[in-house]
């Protein structure tokens, strides 16, 4: 049964350092993996879509990588903003979408 | 462009009652999905559809009933409504492209149930 692990669950980081956000999954026979944020009483809005052959994708000042052998994606944001701060979200697309829990950013101002 | 669009945004319901959330979306997506949303328990399926006339269970199916009469649409009904179904639902659609699609997400219903 795929399992979708991200951590931390929260975490603060002061404004303008680049950060890493963590997705770890158990099975590696994958379709996709997806990036997502959401504000407080929001949907999720969709950030970056990686395709099982690819190994990044980059929007912006995003950029997320995925490594299928090893069970991990990483989301990269550079140059950290206020307007970051939100829950960031990844999903696995096997059979089913399994999501992770999140990852609750705060930049600190 | 509306995307994903959930009708109604917010709703308080009595023990027992019954109700009707819609989701419409005009991407002309394959795949539906039925989501809901709860502290601690992250996002967890309901139902889902690959296409107009099917539905499929998913994690938590009980007590949720779903339809999906024309491509666009796809219902999510409470028959008898129980305080354990207090949450945030969301629906969701994507492509199908060999289950490589993108999945988009609507601004998501919050349901009371006392």
């Amino acid at each position: 049964k795929q399992e979708v692990t991200q951590i931390p669950a929260a975490l603060s980081v002061p404004e303008g350092e680049n950060l890493v956000l963590n997705c770890s999954f158990t099975d590696s026979a994958i379709y996709n993996l997806q990036w997502f944020r959401q504000d407080p009483g929001k949907g999720l809005t969709s950030l970056l879509l990686i395709q099982s052959s690819q190994r990044e994708q980059t929007s912006g000042r995003l950029n997320a990588s995925l490594d299928k052998s090893s069970g991990r994606s990483t989301l990269y944001i550079a140059a950290s903003q206020p307007g970051d701060s939100a829950t960031y979200l990844c999903a696995v697309r096997d059979d089913k979408i399994i999501f992770g829990k999140g990852t609750r950013l705060h930049i600190l101002p | 462009n509306a995307g994903v669009t959930q009708t109604p945004k917010f709703r308080v319901l009595k023990t027992g009652q019954s109700m009707t959330l819609l989701c419409a979306q005009d991407m002309n997506h394959e795949y539906m999905y039925w989501y809901r949303q709860d502290p601690g328990m992250g996002l967890r399926l309901i139902h889902y559809s690959v296409g107009e006339g099917t539905t499929a269970k998913g994690e938590v199916p009980d007590g949720y009933n779903v339809s999906r009469l024309k491509k666009q649409n796809f219902l999510l009904g409470l028959e008898s409504a129980a305080p354990s179904q207090t949450s945030v639902y969301f629906c969701a659609s994507s492509y199908y492209l060999g289950q490589t699609g993108e999945l988009f997400f609507g601004e998501g219903s919050r349901l009371t149930v006392l």
